[in-house]
């Protein structure tokens, strides 16, 4: 069955913009978590959503949000970019949450400059 | 909060090496921990994990045991192949810390190279 998706895959945008990235879960997920990669602080957790709902929410300022459809398609969005937000964003997806196996997608490269 | 503390890398062993790398953490919970692993191009999966104190994970020849006592999660393989060469990460998952709200907290990441 397919994997996770996203998109796009890469992606550059500069200062004060706002950007929205896609995640497309394994169909029959209802979990879908994203997360931000980079090589100062490594692996950090963004939010989860399940069913719709955010669940789940990690250390980032409220320019980071997201949402979730009832399909369990995920989006996250991030307004009046920073040259810090410049990062691999990684959405993975499971059955019920973040205590069990997640699958994750390659992610979507975000360049700001 | 919760953290995990991860070995520096980078890791360089010579194929059929024994391999460990160190992970502990600190939760004032009771985790479920996991070893990540991204491989050149692909993305991060789960190679294994544990959810209570003594058990011992494995996957692929690979085994982690949850150690409350010295909380630490080691990973470990008796013999490497060229193949295992990746970038391993510890993580951990706490809910009770958080008052119910359920973080995932990951190590630095460790990249293991492993030389024909």
């Amino acid at each position: 069955k397919a994997g996770v998706t996203q998109t796009p895959r890469y992606l550059i945008k500069t200062r004060g913009q706002q950007v929205t990235l896609s995640c497309s879960p394994i169909s029959g997920h209802r979990s879908v978590s994203w997360y931000q990669q980079t090589p100062g602080q490594g692996l950090q957790f963004l939010f989860e959503y399940f069913s719709e709902t955010q669940r789940n929410k990690g250390n980032f300022p409220g320019r980071f949000s997201g949402r979730q459809f009832s399909n369990s398609r995920s989006e996250m969005n991030v307004s009046t970019l920073e040259l810090g937000d410049s990062a691999l964003y990684l959405c993975a997806s499971s059955f019920r949450g973040l205590g069990e196996k997640l699958f994750f997608g390659s992610g979507t490269q975000l360049s700001v400059l | 909060g919760d953290s995990v503390t991860q070995m520096e890398g980078p890791v360089t062993l010579s194929e059929e090496a024994f391999l460990t790398i160190n992970c502990t953490y600190t939760a004032t919970g009771y985790p479920s921990l996991f070893w990540y692993v991204q491989y050149p191009g692909e993305g991060l999966q789960l190679l294994l994990k544990a959810t209570k104190a003594d058990d011992k994970g494995s996957n692929k020849g690979f085994e982690a045991t949850y150690r409350k006592e010295t909380t630490s999660f080691h990973l470990e393989k008796g013999s490497v192949q060229v193949s295992d060469s990746a970038v391993y990460f510890c993580a951990l998952s706490d809910r009770a810390a958080n008052f119910g709200n359920e973080k995932l907290t990951f190590g630095t990441g460790t990249r293991l190279t492993i030389i024909p």
